[in-house]
């Protein structure tokens, strides 16, 4: 167990529709970052944030957005949803802000769009 | 062309077997170079981290990278049945903060 909580573990929705993805990282940990994996895509950054503060952007499509909180759990919202946005999104933190660290990855959640 | 290339497989070889896995890259700015474990539906986790280039050993496990020829390798040795997953190699750099996968090569050793 990596220690960090990602819910729900498996979401089914339409096109059109607007999610929520939750993620609690490690105690302690600071950074946030979020990946999508696809099988043609393989594992894509999306987004950091450290203590609160959005710290670097990758490939993240502008329907999509995310927050961490005081408590320093994020959520990745998604909106517009799209087919092609079916994957699995991954969760992971870090004890400060550097890429020269280790990640721990959630779960995950598998989001399936009909 | 990818930042990072990795043969997607699958690799299949028999227990006991030693199993080499490689990536290839091409920004010559890459400082850290990490191997990722995934098991089937779960997150990945960390198995091998190195600074520069140089060999580190953990185990079975051994990581090699070589920074003139853009290159890292995971030697896995006595492989195991357990060790059946998706490998996935990620390099990163000081100036970046996010860290580059590779697409991951699928690992099965059979019994």
């Amino acid at each position: 167990d990596s220690g960090v909580t990602q819910t729900p573990k498996h979401l089914i929705t339409a096109t059109g529709q607007r999610v929520t993805l939750r993620c609690s990282p490690r105690s302690g940990d600071l950074s946030v970052y979020w990946y999508q994996q696809s099988l043609d895509q393989g594992l894509q950054f999306l987004i950091h944030y450290y203590n609160g503060e959005e710290r670097a952007k990758g490939n993240i499509l502008e329907r999509f957005s995310a927050q961490q909180f005081p408590d320093l759990h994020s959520e990745l919202n998604l909106s517009s949803l799209e087919l092609g946005d079916s994957a699995l999104y991954f969760c992971a933190s870090s004890p400060s802000f550097s890429t020269n660290e280790k990640l721990f990855f959630g779960s995950g959640t598998q989001l399936s769009v009909l | 062309q990818k930042e990072v290339e990795q043969d997607p497989g699958p690799l299949s070889v028999p227990e006991g077997a030693i199993v080499s896995l490689n990536c290839t890259y091409s920004n010559s700015a890459f400082q850290y170079f990490m191997w990722y474990r995934q098991y089937s539906r779960k997150g990945p986790e960390l198995l091998m981290y190195t600074y520069s280039s140089g060999n580190k050993e953990d185990g079975r496990f051994t990581a090699q990278v070589d920074k003139s020829s853009k290159y890292i390798s995971l030697f896995i040795r006595d492989s195991q049945p357990s060790d059946s997953a998706t490998y996935l190699c990620a390099m990163g750099m000081d100036s970046s903060y996010k860290l580059i996968f590779g697409s991951g090569t699928r690992l099965l050793v059979r019994p």
